[in-house]
């Protein structure tokens, strides 16, 4: 079945360094679609980014991604990171059916010290 | 604003007892969902529903029963709880169909404590 691969349980960053969370997936389907939602502390979770393009860099609220399917990944990136950035962030895959049925990793909690 | 809610927000049950968790949505999305979240497991999915009357198993169905009463409905329904079943449950809709799918818009979630 289907799998997504988050490595990093916990990324911890000084304000102002570059963020990157990995995220590799596994699925049969050719037309996946990748996302990246965010969830902070006594919120919903929230999607940040989506894609289902080869290699088109797709960007919100500062954070980019690029889905490569050559290597089954959609690794998710920031130049600068920000104390509020701090929060849990799930890589999740769809395998693109009406089923609508998001399979997430395991989410990395990123926290950001100043 | 379109809206997923959850109730109870927090609940404490004891083992063997029944707990009904609720969500209602005002997206009028066809597709429901019922989520686990777990330290070091991410969210799992338990069940979900293609509409009014349906309910399908999801990844990590044992335990759980799910109804969906009506399209902005959908209950989950632990009959026998266990401490296994403590953690934070998050409820989802998603409209079927058009590009691009698999979206979602989840509630705040629910605590479930089973002592």
């Amino acid at each position: 079945g289907d799998s997504v691969t988050q490595k990093e349980g916990l990324v911890t960053l000084t304000e102002g360094l570059p963020v990157m969370l990995n995220c590799t997936y596994q699925t049969i389907y050719s037309n996946a679609f990748l996302f990246w939602y965010v969830h902070y502390l006594n919120e919903s979770p929230r999607l940040l980014l989506k894609s289902s393009t080869d290699n088109k860099r797709t960007e919100h609220q500062g954070f980019h991604a690029t889905l490569h399917k050559s290597s089954s990944s959609f690794h998710l990136q920031k130049s600068s990171a920000q104390l509020s950035d701090s929060a849990l962030y799930y890589c999740a895959l769809s395998d693109g059916t009406n089923t609508g049925k998001l399979t997430f990793g395991d989410g990395t909690v990123l926290t950001v010290k100043p | 604003e379109a809206a997923v809610t959850q109730s109870p927000r927090n609940k404490v049950a004891v083992t063997g007892g029944k707990v009904t968790l609720s969500c209602n949505q005002t997206n009028n999305h066809n597709n429901m969902y019922w989520y686990r979240q777990d330290t070091g497991h991410g969210l799992r999915l338990i069940h979900y529903s293609y509409g009014a009357g349906s309910t399908e198993k999801g990844d990590i169905p044992d335990g759980y029963k799910a109804s969906r009463p009506s399209q902005e409905n959908f209950s989950l329904i632990l009959e026998l709880a266990t401490p296994s079943q403590t953690s934070v449950y998050f409820c989802a809709s998603g409209r079927t169909g058009g590009a691009p799918t698999g979206q979602l818009y989840f509630g705040e979630g629910s605590k479930l404590t089973v002592l």
